[in-house]
Parts: C-alpha cells; sequence; structure tokens
C-alpha cells in the first residue's frame, strides 16, 4: 500500500535560521509531488509542485525553495526564515496525471 | 472574493443532529474533493466528486456543476466526526487544487 511519510510534525526555528523539511512516498513510482501551506486562518496554498526528479514549479514567490533528489523525495527548504514563514506545510502526492488524494500529516512550522 | 467558499466557517452541534456543509466555486472545474483534517493536523480525503452524489458511512457528499455548489452532509453525527472539513476544487490545468478555508465542526455528546 502506498504511504507518505513527511516529518518532523511541530517545528520552532528563530528568525533567519535555515529549514529543511523532508516528505517520502512508498509504495508507488514516478508520483506528482507538491508542498502546500497554509497560513492562519485560509486554505491550504500550492507552494511547489514536481513532476520528476530535479523538476521543480513554483506558484508563488516566497523565500522558500524545493528539490527531488530522488523519485519518492521531496525537500521544502529556506536558507533564512522570516516570521511569515510561519504556517502549517502539507506534503502531497498524486499518480502521474492525477490529483493529489494522499496526505502527509503536516508539519506545524512556528517561527520565533 | 475567494475562489472557493464554504460556509459555514464553524459548526456546533450535539450528537445525532444532521450536519450540513456547503461549497461554492467560481471557477470551472474537473472535480471537487472533500476533505478532513484532525486537531493533529493530517488530511485525509473523504471524497471526490464530478457530478451527482457519493455515500461514505454516514458521510454524503452532493455536487451541482451547473450551479457551482457542493453540500458535505453527515447522518447521526458523533463527537469523533469532530475536525475541519475543507472543500478543494481542481483546475485542469497547473497542477492547481484550489483550496476553500475549511467548516470547523464541533459535535457535543
Amino acid at each position: 500500500s502506498q504511504t507518505i511519510h513527511q516529518w518532523p510534525a511541530t517545528l520552532v526555528q528563530p528568525v533567519g535560521s535555515p529549514l529543511s523539511l523532508e516528505c517520502t512516498v512508498e509504495g508507488t513510482s514516478n508520483p506528482n509531488l507538491y508542498w502546500y501551506r497554509q497560513a492562519a486562518g485560509r486554505g491550504l496554498q500550492l507552494l511547489f509542485y514536481s513532476v520528476g526528479i530535479g523538476q521543480i514549479s513554483s506558484e508563488v514567490p516566497q523565500n522558500l525553495s524545493a528539490s527531488r533528489p530522488q523519485d519518492r523525495q521531496f525537500i521544502l527548504s529556506s536558507k533564512k526564515l522570516l516570521l511569515s514563514d510561519s504556517g502549517f506545510y502539507l506534503c502531497a502526492w498524486s499518480v502521474r496525471g492525477g490529483q493529489p488524494q494522499h496526505f502527509g500529516d503536516g508539519t506545524r512550522l512556528s517561527i520565533l | 472574493k475567494n475562489e472557493v467558499e464554504q460556509s459555514p466557517q464553524n459548526l456546533t452541534a450535539q450528537e445525532g443532529e444532521f450536519i450540513t456543509i456547503n461549497c461554492s466555486y467560481s471557477v470551472g472545474i474537473s472535480a471537487l474533493h472533500w476533505l478532513q483534517q484532525h486537531p493533529g493536523g493530517g488530511i485525509v480525503s473523504l471524497f471526490m466528486l464530478s457530478s451527482g452524489k457519493k455515500k461514505h458511512g454516514r458521510l454524503i457528499a452532493t455536487i451541482n456543476i451547473q450551479e457551482k455548489h457542493s453540500s458535505l452532509h453527515i447522518t447521526a453525527s458523533h463527537p469523533r466526526d469532530s475536525a475541519v472539513y475543507i472543500c478543494a476544487v481542481w483546475v485542469d490545468s497547473n497542477y492547481q487544487l484550489i483550496w476553500g478555508a475549511g467548516t470547523k465542526l464541533i459535535i457535543k455528546p
């Protein structure tokens, strides 16, 4: 069966520190991978999606970047976190050409 | 105006009540999703609809494509149904799943 792992579940970081959130998928090959962010009181917003290794599309300009070093690994990073980066980050995957229906447990990021 | 609007934002009901959560959207879509987010944050897909009605246990989801409206119903509600319910629509371009802000449901025993 397919599963998706996302960690850590919660993270508290100081302003200006780096960030690395990791998401891995099991039980499938060549998935589309997605990173979403949910700011307080708002709906989830697509940050990045990837259709293959090294292929990253960004939906909104921001202080974050994403990488896909392996087929089933998707990493969200920042060199210097801002207060506005606080929020709930969610990883998801779909089959090629499909819609995201499989979601990680999310990471709640607080910037101090 | 947001592309996906949900109502109500918050809903508190007694155990056993029939629950309805509404979702309206303003863009052309190929599918609509209903998802559940528990307090810990994890999101679970409940339904994906492109027309008509789907039922799973005590949950029923309907969609009217012409009116650009969908509803999620919960029959015989139970405290374990307490969660945030999110409507999201799939637009056939740029892998866009556009999310509503969610409806926070609390079922009291």
